[in-house]
């Protein structure tokens, strides 16, 4: 068991750019989601799949924002025509469906746009 | 929705000292975890503790649910405990929407 992986871990892109990050969840993991860090805070829910269905979005989650998990394994992240205020940590984590839900993160994609 | 406030914000140490850092909940929830981040930016899982007292190493955890706090302990702290300590609650039973609070920042110095 590698983990919960993601990639690239760091990104920088030009203003108006499109990107796409990877996350490939811990093997036997259902669950899927992503989270959004920001410099001094804590992270903050994104989106999460349950297999290859997305089933909530925050409204944090533009229309620029697009998720998928097409065959209920990787997932990808695609922000188009970024901005400056999308400069964060991009966060992925897994989870079990059962009774223990203990969420494992990856290390992240560090997310620079300029 | 449910608020998540981390004390103390800031905490500097010396090499040995022992600390407590708590974490407050403003309703009831199903899930609690407690992460280090290190310098480079991952979450480390330190405990899933929804309720009672755990113990790992030079670490333990207490949540008191009925009273909506958690509490993790730091015993002889090392330089390599530095980071920044999340807790992060749920509600939800099952799909784990993670909460977090704005975190403490240690510093360890030797």
């Amino acid at each position: 068991d590698t983990g919960v992986s993601q990639d690239p871990r760091h990104k920088i892109t030009k203003r108006g750019q499109n990107v796409t990050f990877r996350c490939d969840p811990i093997s036997e993991h259902n669950r899927l989601y992503w989270y959004r860090q920001t410099l001094g805070q804590g992270p903050e829910f994104l989106t999460y799949f349950q297999n290859e269905a997305q089933l909530e979005k925050s409204r944090l989650l533009s229309d620029r924002f697009s998720a998928e998990r097409p065959k209920g394994s990787f997932s990808t992240l695609e922000i188009q025509r970024t901005e400056q205020g999308d400069s964060a940590m991009y966060l992925c984590a897994s989870s079990w469906h059962g009774s223990d839900t203990e969420a494992f993160f990856g290390q992240g994609t560090r997310l620079t746009v300029v | 929705g449910i608020q998540v406030e981390q004390s103390p914000p800031d905490l500097i140490l010396q090499e040995g000292a022992n600390s407590t850092l708590r974490c407050n909940f403003s309703d009831s929830v199903n899930n609690l975890q407690w992460f280090h981040q290190n310098p480079w930016g991952q979450l480390i899982n330190l405990f899933y503790i929804p309720s009672g007292t755990k113990q790992n190493g030079r670490l333990s955890a207490t949540t008191v649910a009925t009273e909506r706090y958690s509490l993790l302990y730091i015993s002889s702290s090392q330089t390599t405990d530095s980071g920044v300590y999340f807790c992060a609650v749920a509600q939800n039973t099952g799909f784990q929407k993670l909460v977090f609070g704005t975190g403490t920042r240690l510093l360890v110095s030797p």
